[in-house]
């Protein structure tokens, strides 16, 4: 039962244009979300968080979206970076069920020159 | 700053041997989770501790896995009898409190279990 989905394993991009990485979950409890970025090899790293009492959080390159009624979350990245490429998570949280984090499957990014 | 520490980095175990993972969480933070990723999959979760207390272990199999986070000390996942599927990479993550309005989870570099 795969409750957070990221239905596309990979993403190609050029160097400066946007990347839009997209993130759907089904359980209506979550109210807290969170990309991570993960290097080969390496573990993965927080980028940018939601709470579900807002719809948009930014951060320099990133900015998340939250629609809570069509249960989906995009990450932006402008301009997209060649060091940008790795594999992108989203996870989520249900604040009142403890602190485990449901991750989705990964969206591999590439970000051409 | 010294962040998540996991040890060893690579592990390699044959059949029905122990083997034990590692983890000391970030200074000044109390509580240790554990997850592991399968080839190809995204990162389930296993056990989330605070010391001295196993606080959630509704992801960690019934049978040879346990964890603990001593007093003093870093947290350890033990996995006795190793089978073939225990193959996989194991992540530590720690907070420093159990949410309270920030829920982000920092990762150490994970463990890389081959079970041979």
């Amino acid at each position: 039962d795969q409750q957070v989905k990221q239905n596309s394993p990979s993403l190609s991009v050029q160097e400066g244009r946007i990347s839009i990485l997209n993130c759907d979950y089904t359980n209506s409890m979550f109210d807290y979300f969170l990309w991570y970025k993960k290097y080969p090899a390496e573990g993965p790293t927080f980028l940018i968080s939601i709470s579900s009492i807002k719809d948009k959080n930014e951060d320099g390159r990133f900015t998340v979206f939250l629609n809570k009624s069509a249960k989906h979350l995009s990450l932006h990245i402008v301009p997209s970076q060649p060091g940008d490429s790795a594999v992108y998570f989203c996870a989520a949280i249900f604040t009142g069920g403890g602190n485990k984090l449901t991750f989705g499957t990964g969206t591999q990014l590439k970000v051409e020159l | 700053n010294a962040g998540v520490m996991q040890n060893p980095r690579h592990l390699v175990r044959r059949r029905g041997q122990e083997a034990r993972l590692r983890c000391s969480p970030m200074k000044g933070h109390s509580h240790v989770y554990w997850y592991r990723q399968l080839p190809e999959e995204g990162l389930k979760f296993m056990v989330y501790l605070q010391k001295e207390n196993i606080i959630d272990e509704s992801g960690m199999p019934k049978e040879r896995f346990s964890a603990e986070f001593p007093k003093e000390g870093p947290s350890i996942l033990r996995i006795q009898q190793v089978v073939r599927g225990d193959s996989a990479a194991y992540f530590c993550a720690s907070s420093p409190n159990g949410g309270q309005g920030s829920y982000e989870q920092y990762f150490g570099p994970g463990t890389r279990l081959t079970v041979t």
